[in-house]
């Protein structure tokens, strides 16, 4: 069956240019999370949705950060004016429910900033 | 705030076991977890344990948990070379997770 996918697989962008990551999470997952790799290091919550309710922000790192998940499915994590330090593994991961401990995590996005 | 900490790296050799060791701070998870991450592959969950139990077992994987002490480990039996990888620990509460920053298993044969 489908897993989670996102896309692009790799992005390569300007310093200050703006990247949309793109994550489609597996069909009748209520829950979905962005997290962020960085080389050698663990994951790092950014943003996590659950159904209708507020999306959890508490882990974006900047003003710069946002996303959105429309229709309850797709969702987009959107990085304005990038900087180098931005640039590392944006996975995606969803749920069947906010209180499942079971993720399943997408491939993820490789984001470099030059 | 939350943290989970696990040391960097473990060598072993091939059939020998491997313990992977986490320590956490939040007494109020719920689940505790490891994630493996192979090269170039995303995460898979590869075991859990409740935080009211102590001990689980599959196969060649032991989980111990002291929630006392807010440790945590994972033990492989007969290690192979194909268990090398990247072992995250994780602790989930009040749908959020807090991972670790891996451990790297290197399986010499």
């Amino acid at each position: 069956g489908a897993g989670v996918s996102q896309s692009p697989s790799n992005k390569v962008t300007e310093k200050g240019k703006d990247v949309e990551l793109r994550c489609d999470p597996i069909s009748g997952h209520t829950a979905l999370y962005w997290y962020r790799q960085s080389l050698g290091q663990g994951l790092e919550f950014l943003i996590y949705f659950q159904g209708n309710s507020a999306p959890d922000k508490s882990g974006l790192p900047s003003d710069r950060f946002s996303a959105e998940r429309t229709g309850g499915s797709v969702s987009t994590l959107t990085i304005q004016r990038t900087q180098q330090e931005d640039s590392a593994v944006y996975l995606c991961a969803s749920s069947l429910a906010a209180q499942s401990y079971e993720q399943y995590f997408g491939p993820g996005t490789r984001l470099t900033v030059t | 705030g939350e943290d989970v900490e696990q040391s960097l790296f473990l060598s072993v050799r091939e059939g020998d076991s491997s313990v992977i060791n986490c320590t956490y701070t939040d007494s109020s998870s719920t689940y505790l977890y490891w994630y493996k991450q192979e090269p170039g592959a995303g995460l898979q969950l590869l075991t859990y344990i409740f935080s009211n139990m102590d001990m689980k077992q599959d196969q060649r994987l032991t989980v111990l948990l002291n929630k006392k002490d807010k440790h945590l480990s994972l033990r492989i039996a007969d290690t192979q070379t194909g268990d090398s990888a990247i072992y995250f620990c994780a602790e989930f509460h009040a749908g959020k997770s807090t991972f670790g920053d891996g451990t790297t298993l290197t399986v010499k044969p």
